[in-house]
């Protein structure tokens, strides 16, 4: 079946813009959760949404960044007046209940200039 | 203390050899154990998972948890040149919604 799907791969944006980053996930999967990857850093938990309840949202960095889940599916991950520091591959990972194996997407490359 | 720790390498291997990558981590309330693999400008792909302590075998690949000392490993045997990419364990506490904890990975080279 078909994979989490991430949209754009690459997103090449100034400085003080700001980006929308797109997850769709596996059909069926109840959990989303969205990671940074920096080099060097490891990945690092973002948001985290389950059902209809209240997002997780303690991973977050600042409030420049925010994150919306429509109709339990499809998750846009909004950055504010990036930052060079923003510069990383977002990933985004679903699992069936938020218990187990988490699937990820290929990742957003943002790159901020 | 960093709650997960990988060792970054490089790992270099010759085809064919057995790879031995390793994490440790702090944590003893993690219970579940995954190792993920990731290829250049790709996301992380699922490997295995592992539920407390002990082993679980898939094909070349062999996951063993010792939680009475925190220390997780992943065998690969007769290693492939396509088996060249980072390596990424990852664990939780199992609660509903926690965010996997990562190590940073350990890159791994396999020449043929």
């Amino acid at each position: 079946g078909a994979g989490v799907s991430q949209s754009p791969s690459n997103k090449v944006t100034e400085k003080g813009k700001d980006v929308e980053l797109r997850c769709d996930p596996i059909s069926g999967h109840t959990a989303l959760y969205w990671y940074r990857q920096s080099l060097g850093q490891g990945l690092e938990f973002l948001i985290y949404f389950q059902g209809n309840s209240a997002p997780d949202k303690s991973g977050l960095p600042s409030d420049r960044f925010s994150a919306e889940r429509t109709g339990g599916s499809v998750s846009t991950l909004t950055i504010q007046r990036t930052q060079q520091e923003d510069s990383a591959v977002y990933l985004c990972a679903s699992s069936l209940d938020g218990l187990g194996e988490q699937y990820f997407g290929p990742g957003t490359r943002l790159t901020v200039t | 203390q960093k709650e997960v720790e990988q060792d970054p390498g490089p790992l270099s291997v010759p085809e064919g050899a057995i790879v031995s990558l390793n994490c440790t981590y702090s944590n003893s309330a993690f219970q579940y154990f995954m190792w993920y693999r990731q290829y250049s400008r790709k996301g992380p792909e699922l490997l295995m998972y592992t539920y407390s302590s002990g082993n679980k075998e898939d094909g070349r690949f062999t996951a063993q948890v010792d939680k009475s000392s925190k220390y997780i490993s992943l065998f690969i045997r007769d290693s492939q040149p396509s088996d060249s990419a980072t390596y990424l364990c990852a664990m939780s506490d199992g609660q509903a919604g926690t965010a996997l904890i990562f190590g940073k990975g350990t890159t791994l080279s396999v020449s043929s």
